[in-house]
């Protein structure tokens, strides 16, 4: 079975640039959520979708935006990158009713 | 003050010890608790998941929780050098996001 797919695996962007990075649910997962990792620190929720509405967003700034699918797969958008943003952007999912979350690989963006 | 503490570490211990990974936190509405295991480069594994107070064992792996006193652990027994990782602690309130802790770096020694 598929695990959790993003893409791409890695992405080099340069500061003010606008960024999409993209997510493939488990096969009958109908939430994803999205996290943010920066070198050396554990995993920062950023937002979660849950039926194509989102149903929560931590504190990032509006810059950051993202939205789901009909087949539950879901993109996240970065505007104007900060050098900050630099760091490994996860994706996880889950069934519904079910805490357990299954994260990918991730996505490592690199801002110069 | 971080609502879920995890000593970095590197934890460095001889193949065959026994682990200790620990965390605490400070939401009383965390009911979910979870420990990930992160290979470098890679996103996180989930290993445990405990709901409430109490002990899950799974193989070499023990999860246990005090509510009462705001601390999860993990532990290995008879380490190997594969387990050289991070692991991560996490915990939840219902339907919600997944708060991680900083993540301590295990280095297992053959």
């Amino acid at each position: 079975d598929a695990g959790v797919t993003q893409s791409p695996t890695h992405l080099i962007k340069t500061r003010g640039q606008q960024v999409t990075l993209r997510c493939s649910p488990i096969s009958g997962h109908k939430s994803v959520s999205w996290y943010q990792q920066v070198l050396g620190q554990g995993p920062q929720f950023i937002f979660q979708y849950y039926e194509k509405e989102e149903r929560g967003r931590g504190n990032f700034p509006d810059r950051f935006s993202a939205r789901q699918f009909p087949n539950y797969s879901s993109e996240l958008n970065v505007n104007a990158l900060l050098l900050g943003d630099s760091a490994l952007y996860l994706c996880a999912s889950s069934l519904p009713q079910s805490t357990e979350a299954f994260f990918g690989q991730g996505t490592r963006l690199t801002v110069v | 003050q971080k609502e879920v503490e995890q000593d970095p570490g590197p934890l460095s211990v001889p193949e065959g010890a026994i682990v200790s990974l620990n965390c605490t936190y400070s939401n009383s509405a965390f009911q979910y608790f979870m420990w990930y295991r992160q290979y470098s480069r890679k996103g996180p594994e989930l290993l445990m998941y405990t709901y409430s107070s109490g002990n899950k064992e799974d193989g070499r792996f023990t999860a246990q929780v005090d509510k009462s006193s705001k601390y999860i652990s993990l532990f290995i027994r008879d380490s190997q050098p594969s387990d050289s990782a991070t692991y991560l602690c996490a915990c939840m309130e219902y339907g919600n996001k997944l708060v991680f802790g900083a993540g301590t770096i295990l280095r297992v020694k053959s």
